[in-house]
């Protein structure tokens, strides 16, 4: 079955430092994966995403690295900000499952102004 | 103000009762879906509709009940068959079936059974 898991729960950083959030996913055929935003008693919000030919794409103050050698995933959100405290979910898909994503746990990322 | 609006946001239930939550979504996505969130873990998938009239089960769809009479509706039936119905509730959409294309969600809705 589908695996996707992030290595760290929690994440506490400075506000103005860069943060880096990691996923790892173990379906090697995997296609398509996305980076959401979740604040609390709110729906995940997309943040960025990133295909499977790709090793890096850039957003505005976010960066997705995709290493498909090891299966791993990581977003990279330059000078945090508060506003950046939130949970965030890594997802894939695969193409053959009908735009079926499957959801890591999420790590909780908090700012300290 | 295009979207997915989900109601209401916080919903209260006898144990025994069935309940629906709604979803309605104006951005002319093919394909609907609904997920249950619990603390500590991630989406699952519930049910999905691929188009108007018809859906398929997901991962935990023992216990749910969903319609799709409509391409910008989805609702979801908690019934009283589901053992452990409390939870968050999230619908999302997306503009096609096959391909890779992102999901955008609801605000969700939160449903407490007692």
């Amino acid at each position: 079955g589908e695996s996707v898991g992030l290595h760290l729960p929690t994440l506490s950083v400075q506000e103005g430092d860069n943060s880096i959030i990691n996923c790892a996913y173990s379906n090697s055929a995997s296609d398509y994966f996305i980076w959401y935003k979740q604040e609390s008693g709110k729906g995940p919000q997309f943040i960025i995403d990133i295909r499977s030919n790709m090793d890096k794409r850039q957003g505005q103050r976010v960066t997705v690295l995709l290493n498909k050698t090891v299966k791993h995933l990581s977003l990279q959100i330059a000078a945090t900000q508060p506003g950046d405290s939130a949970v965030y979910f890594c997802a894939e898909n695969t193409a053959d499952t009908g735009n079926q994503f499957y959801f890591g746990t999420g790590t909780s990322l908090t700012v300290i102004p | 103000d295009g979207g997915i609006t989900q109601s209401p946001k916080y919903l209260f239930r006898k144990e025994g009762q069935n309940v629906t939550l709604s979803c309605e979504q104006n951005l002319n996505h093919d394909a609907m879906y609904w997920y249950r969130q619990d603390p500590g873990q991630g989406l699952r998938l519930i049910y999905y509709s691929q188009i108007v009239n018809d859906f398929q089960k997901g991962d935990i769809a023992e216990g749910y009940s969903v319609s799709r009479e409509k391409k910008e509706s989805f609702p979801l039936t908690v019934t009283s068959a589901q053992k452990n119905p409390t939870a968050f509730y999230l619908c999302a959409s997306s503009p096609w079936t096959s391909g890779l294309y992102e999901q955008y969600f609801g605000p969700g809705t939160r449903l407490t059974v007692t």
